[in-house]
């Protein structure tokens, strides 16, 4: 079975500073891991994934996310906070040719 | 950069009524989905389609529910008699396939089962 956990269900941050939104997951094998974002009345918006390879990847609208193999953990990052990424965060997870499962979604506040 | 394409944008049905959501998923796409999520809650997975059978659904996609691609661009949810806790966005999604691909979204439909 495969599930994700995004502990905090909301994240209040001041404009410009960085944030972190966070992800666990577990995983029978080797991990596909996305973030989607959902402003509001919107569809589900693409930012990130990790397939293989560098620890660190980089997304849309200079968000990035690190996957830690030990800690089983896919937090969303980004430097710089702005305003427009108030948002719902999905942090979601997949095996091979099993469907992606989401976690519950984290509501992300930019405080002006 | 394709698309998945959802219509209507919001339905409004009444309880015990047949409602079919519409989707085009992207064109060399294989695998299909839906999702729903509850207003601002988790997004569920439904069921997935490939080679023109359902290949997986969840405890949600019970027999009031169906899937069907018609044709060679459609992808559709029928619901046979919508109740109250129908009301839910509704997303579909394709993906070229192989587990490094994720999924494109539709921007979804709102369905409102009055």
């Amino acid at each position: 079975a495969q599930s994700v956990a995004q502990p905090e269900d909301q994240v209040n941050v001041a404009e410009g500073n960085p944030l972190t939104v966070k992800c666990t997951y577990s995983v029978s094998g080797n991990p596909y891991l996305f973030w989607y974002v959902q402003y509001p009345n919107r569809g589900l918006q693409f930012l990130l994934k990790y397939i293989t390879g560098d620890n660190l990847v980089k997304g849309s609208y200079g968000f990035e996310a690190e996957f830690n193999k030990s800690q089983t953990s896919f937090h969303l990052k980004k430097p710089s906070a702005l305003v427009s990424d108030s948002a719902l965060y999905f942090c979601a997870v997949r095996r091979v040719g099993d469907k992606i499962i989401f976690g519950k979604g984290t509501r992300l506040h930019i405080l002006p | 950069e394709p698309e998945v394409t959802q219509t209507p944008s919001h339905q409004v049905t009444q309880m015990g009524q047949e409602v079919i959501l519409r989707c085009v998923p992207i064109s060399n796409h294989l695998y299909f989905y839906w999702y729903r999520q509850i207003l601002g809650q988790k997004v569920e997975f439904l069921v997935s389609f490939y080679n023109n059978e359902i290949s997986e659904k969840s405890e949600i996609f019970d027999d009031q529910f169906s899937v069907e691609r018609p044709d060679g661009s459609n992808f559709t949810l029928k619901i046979r008699s919508t109740k109250l806790e129908d009301s839910a966005m509704y997303f579909c999604a394709s993906s070229g396939g192989g587990g490094n691909y994720g999924y494109t979204f539709g921007s979804g439909t709102r369905l409102t089962v009055v």
